[in-house]
């Protein structure tokens, strides 16, 4: 499967508990966007990264989230201290290099807080 | 604040039908606009890309694109029950990097 690949595709966790969510980019591409979709409401950007570099975090919320992409593996939105919040859709995306272009998304993973 | 604004429907159209989205922006200088079909539970599915004035066609479906009015609007020809869904418009805002601005959607009902 060459497209973007996200795990896991479920994940409860207790408040309080971290979350660790990964996505590994389309075959070819070095651009991933973190996106967040709440409940009943639109998909808001959160952050985009390339390789070992943040580009633009001005989606993150200033605290318990953070977002990586290392030279080698996946890249990895972590939530720490998880609250009933956080729960909804995360979704990855990738694009090519160059500006402008489309980027595709992965299943998402769905994260449910108790 | 830049923005991207739908009508959330829901936009009922008989089986057949030409279904017509629409969607605004706000930035005149824009770039890059995307549809993006998205069906309940699941994620986001690229349907078209258009970067010019005019018409772009792909199959059933053709998206329109008016700089000077700042809307973008989705045709879907010979609408299909498969083609009920959720419809997201998305912008890349010059300026503001790479990423995409969504509008809420226009939840779209194709009726037998």
């Amino acid at each position: 499967n060459a497209g973007v690949m996200q795990n896991p595709r479920h994940l409860v966790r207790r408040r309080g508990q971290e979350a660790r969510l990964r996505c590994s980019p389309m075959k070819g591409h070095s651009h991933v966007y973190w996106y967040r979709q709440l409940p009943e409401e639109g998909l808001k950007f959160m952050v985009y990264l390339q390789k070992e570099n943040i580009i633009d975090e001005s989606g993150m919320p200033k605290e318990r989230f953070s977002a990586e992409f290392p030279k080698e593996g996946p890249s990895i939105l972590r939530i720490q201290q998880v609250v009933r919040g956080d729960s909804a859709a995360y979704f990855c995306a990738s694009s090519p290099g160059l500006a402008g272009q489309p980027q595709h998304f992965g299943d998402g993973t769905r994260l449910s807080i108790l | 604040q830049k923005e991207v604004e739908q009508n959330s429907g829901p936009l009922s159209v008989p089986e057949g039908a030409i279904a017509s989205l629409n969607c605004t922006y706000s930035d005149r200088v824009s770039q890059s606009f995307f549809w993006y079909r998205q069906y309940s539970g699941k994620s986001p599915e690229l349907i078209m890309s258009i970067y010019s004035n005019g018409d772009k066609e792909d199959g059933r479906f053709t998206a329109q694109l008016n700089k000077a009015s700042q809307y973008v609007s989705l045709l879907i020809r010979d609408s299909q029950p498969s083609d009920s869904a959720t419809y997201l418009c998305a912008v890349i805002f010059t300026g503001g990097g790479n990423k995409l601005t969504f509008g809420t959607g226009t939840q779209l009902k194709v009726e037998l």
